[in-house]
C-alpha cells in the first residue's frame, strides 16, 4: 500500500513569491492534516479535514495561508505572499475515519524563503 | 497553555544498551498518547501508542508506560540500535476522535557503536 506522497520534497523561493504543496493521502482515509515544523521543534497543526470539509483550521494564518481538498482526496496548501518565516517542513498526514487515532505521515516538503 | 515537553533534548547510549526517552503532559483530559520516530529527512514515523485506559504496553523492542498521577510518559527501547538513532516525539490527543495531536519538542537519540 503507498503511504502518503507529497510533492515537492523541496522548494527554494524568494520572499514575496507564491508556493503551492501538494498532498495524496492513503487511500480510503477520509481525515487529512497539513502541519508546519520548524527546526528542532515537533509538528504543529494547520488544518484538518473531513473529507472534504475543513473541520479545524483555527491555527491556520489565514492572511496569507489557504487549503484546498476539493474533492475529498487530494489536497493542496498554499502561501502567498511567502515570508522568511515561513521556511519550515510542511507535512502533511492521514488517518482513516474511526478506528485507530494513528496518523500516517508523509515525508514532507522542505520550504526555504530568502 | 496545554503543552507536551519533553525532559531531555537529547540522549546519548551505547549500541545494545536499553534508552529510556520521557515525556510529561499538561493536560489531565488526554486519553491518547502516541510516539513518533523521525529520521532525518523523512516524516515522522508511528512508533507505539497507549491509550488513558492503561498504563504499559509493549511492542517488539519497545515499551510504552503512562503514569497519569504524574502526567508522564516515557519511550523504553530495549537493546538500542544504530538504526534507532533519530529525533523522537510524544504527543497528546485530549480531544477523543475529534481532537488534534499535540506534539512535543522531541528528543535526540544518538547511538553509539
Amino acid at each position: 500500500e503507498a503511504g502518503v506522497v507529497q510533492s515537492p520534497r523541496y522548494k527554494i523561493i524568494e520572499k514575496k513569491q507564491p508556493v503551492a504543496f501538494w498532498c495524496n493521502p492513503i487511500s480510503g482515509h477520509n481525515t487529512l492534516y497539513w502541519y508546519r515544523q520548524n527546526l528542532g521543534q515537533g509538528p504543529e497543526l494547520l488544518i484538518r479535514y473531513e473529507n472534504e470539509e475543513a473541520v479545524d483550521d483555527s491555527q491556520l494564518p489565514k492572511d496569507r495561508f489557504s487549503a484546498e481538498r476539493l474533492k475529498g482526496v487530494d489536497s493542496t496548501l498554499k502561501i502567498q505572499p511567502a515570508e522568511l518565516g515561513d521556511s519550515a517542513v510542511y507535512l502533511c498526514a492521514s488517518k482513516p475515519s474511526g478506528g485507530s487515532d494513528e496518523q500516517f505521515f508523509g515525508p514532507g516538503t522542505r520550504l526555504t524563503v530568502l | 497553555g496545554e503543552s507536551v515537553g519533553l525532559h531531555l533534548p537529547t540522549l546519548s547510549v551505547q549500541e545494545g544498551d536499553n534508552s529510556i526517552i520521557n515525556c510529561a503532559y499538561s493536560n489531565s483530559a488526554s486519553d491518547y498518547f502516541i510516539w513518533y520516530k523521525q529520521e532525518s529527512g523523512k516524516g515522522p514515523q508511528f512508533i507505539i501508542d497507549i491509550r488513558s485506559n492503561m498504563d504499559k504496553r509493549q511492542g517488539q523492542r519497545v515499551t510504552v508506560l503512562l503514569n497519569k498521577t504524574v502526567k508522564h510518559l516515557s519511550l523504553q527501547i530495549a537493546a538500542t540500535q544504530p538504526g534507532d538513532s533519530a529525533v523522537y516525539f510524544c504527543a497528546e490527543n485530549y480531544g477523543g476522535s475529534q481532537g488534534n495531536l499535540i506534539f512535543g519538542k522531541g528528543t535526540k537519540l544518538s547511538v553509539k557503536p
